[in-house]
């Protein structure tokens, strides 16, 4: 069956500081990934996605930025934190076309100090 | 793109009563909408989904209708627990991307 993995669970970061957040996704191949961001009781923000290694699509301009150096890899990173990429940041996987919906990884809780 | 309003975005019931949440979309290609439930603090998580060829679709307690010639879905649960208390998004695709609703707030009141 297929899984997926985001890891830190929690993060606290102070401003200015990098960031790399991981998510890598098991039992099937070629997904297409997304990472989403959730500020707090807000709706769901699409931040990248990718249909393939190395293919990235941004739909947000931002000091974000995200990459899929493996087939089932994305990772999102930020050379310099703003207080504003606090949020929870989630990543998700789909294969349309064999039916699923999106799958939502646990979620990054990140804190900017 | 795409665009998805999602109405109301709070909604308190009492136990056992029924809960609707409305969706619009303006793309007339996007053919599939999923509907996430999203409890607090955890990942939005699939409840129920449809495609552009179905016009109902039932599970248990939650059903889903789409009228795609008004360009809405609605996702209907009846006989609310308080488990069914969560965020709620919808969704709309035609293809590798979602476009998601802005969330309905759900309470059910024991």
């Amino acid at each position: 069956s297929q899984t997926i993995h985001q890891w830190p669970a929690t993060l606290v970061q102070p401003v200015g500081s990098p960031l790399s957040l991981e998510c890598t996704v098991e039992g099937t191949s070629n997904p297409n990934l997304y990472w989403y961001r959730q500020a707090a009781g807000r709706g769901l923000q699409l931040l990248f996605y990718s249909v393939g290694i190395g293919q990235i699509s941004s739909e947000v301009p931002q000091n974000l930025s995200a990459s899929r150096p493996q087939d089932r890899q994305f990772i999102l990173s930020s050379k310099k934190l703003l207080l504003s990429d606090s949020g929870f940041y989630l990543c998700a996987w789909s294969v349309l076309f064999r039916g699923y919906g999106y799958t939502f990884g646990s979620g990054t809780r990140l804190t900017v100090v | 793109g795409e665009n998805v309003e999602q109405h109301p975005s709070t909604l308190s019931v009492q136990e056992g009563d029924s809960a609707v949440i409305k969706c619009t979309y303006s793309d007339s290609a996007s053919n599939y909408f999923p509907w996430y439930k999203q409890e607090l603090g955890k990942r939005p998580q699939l409840i129920i989904d449809i495609r552009s060829n179905v016009g109902e679709k039932k599970d248990q307690r939650i059903a889903v209708t789409l009228n795609k010639t008004a360009k809405h879905f609605s996702l209907h649960i009846t006989e609310t627990q308080p488990e069914d208390s969560a965020v709620y998004f919808c969704a709309a695709s035609k293809g590798n991307q979602f476009y998601f609703g802005t969330g309905t707030s759900l309470t059910v009141i024991p």
